[in-house]
């Protein structure tokens, strides 16, 4: 089986821009989380997509925003990017609901610098 | 203070040591997971743990949910064990965690042959 899949893997753009990402799980798997890489705040959740449902969302504003396809295949969206929305942003997928009983498979990421 | 604390923060050894790396969180949670961040970026998932002690290998997790600590241990280590490793604690949240991990800042190891 592919392991899960990120697109773009590097990204420029400037301050004020849009970036969408996106993100294709593990075939079967039904459960798309979101999650950002910062040197000084570490990993953080972002939001995690369940049958096209967001049904959990962390501590970002509404600029990050994202969507889940019936496909399964994810994407997230930052509007206005900010010069601290550089970051390495990594998705990861599980095969059922994503409970605490499975594991996670982490994409590679994709990595935005914002100039 | 952060609910997910890891230590030491950076760990250096020889080729052959016995490695031990440990994860305190303040939170109740449903599980605790080991992630394991080579250069470049990508993280594997070492293990998920909610009870016990699991075995992979030279990798060895325990987790004592009362103390509510983890520990990561490396038996006969080797200079390609060196990544950063990471806990990450899912809540306790009645079952609607989903995903929302929190995560602790990670153990830079470095093995020299």
């Amino acid at each position: 089986k592919a392991g899960v899949t990120q697109t773009p893997r590097y990204l420029i753009k400037t301050r004020g821009q849009q970036v969408t990402l996106s993100c294709s799980p593990i075939s079967g798997h039904r459960s798309v989380s979101w999650y950002q890489q910062t040197p000084g705040q570490g990993l953080q959740f972002l939001f995690e997509y369940f049958s096209e449902t967001q049904r959990n969302k962390g501590n970002f504003p509404g600029r990050f925003s994202g969507r889940q396809f019936s496909n399964s295949r994810s994407e997230m969206n930052v509007s206005t990017l900010e010069l601290g929305d550089s970051a390495l942003y990594l998705c990861a997928s599980s095969f059922l609901a994503g409970g605490p009983q499975e594991t996670q498979y982490f994409g590679p990421g994709t990595r935005l610098l914002v100039l | 203070k952060n609910e997910v604390e890891q230590s030491p923060q950076n760990l250096t050894a020889q080729e052959g040591e016995f490695i031990t790396i440990n994860c305190s969180y303040s939170v109740g949670i449903s599980a605790l997971h080991w992630l394991q961040q080579h250069p470049g970026g990508g993280i594997v998932s070492l293990f998920m743990l909610s009870s016990g002690k699991k075995k992979h290998g030279r990798l060895i997790a325990t987790i004592n949910i009362q103390e509510k600590h983890s520990s990561l241990h490396i038996t006969a280590s080797h200079p390609r064990d060196s990544a950063v490793y990471i806990c990450a604690a899912l809540p306790n949240a009645g079952g609607t965690s989903y995903g929302k991990l929190t995560f602790g800042q990670g153990t830079i190891l470095t093995v020299h042959p």
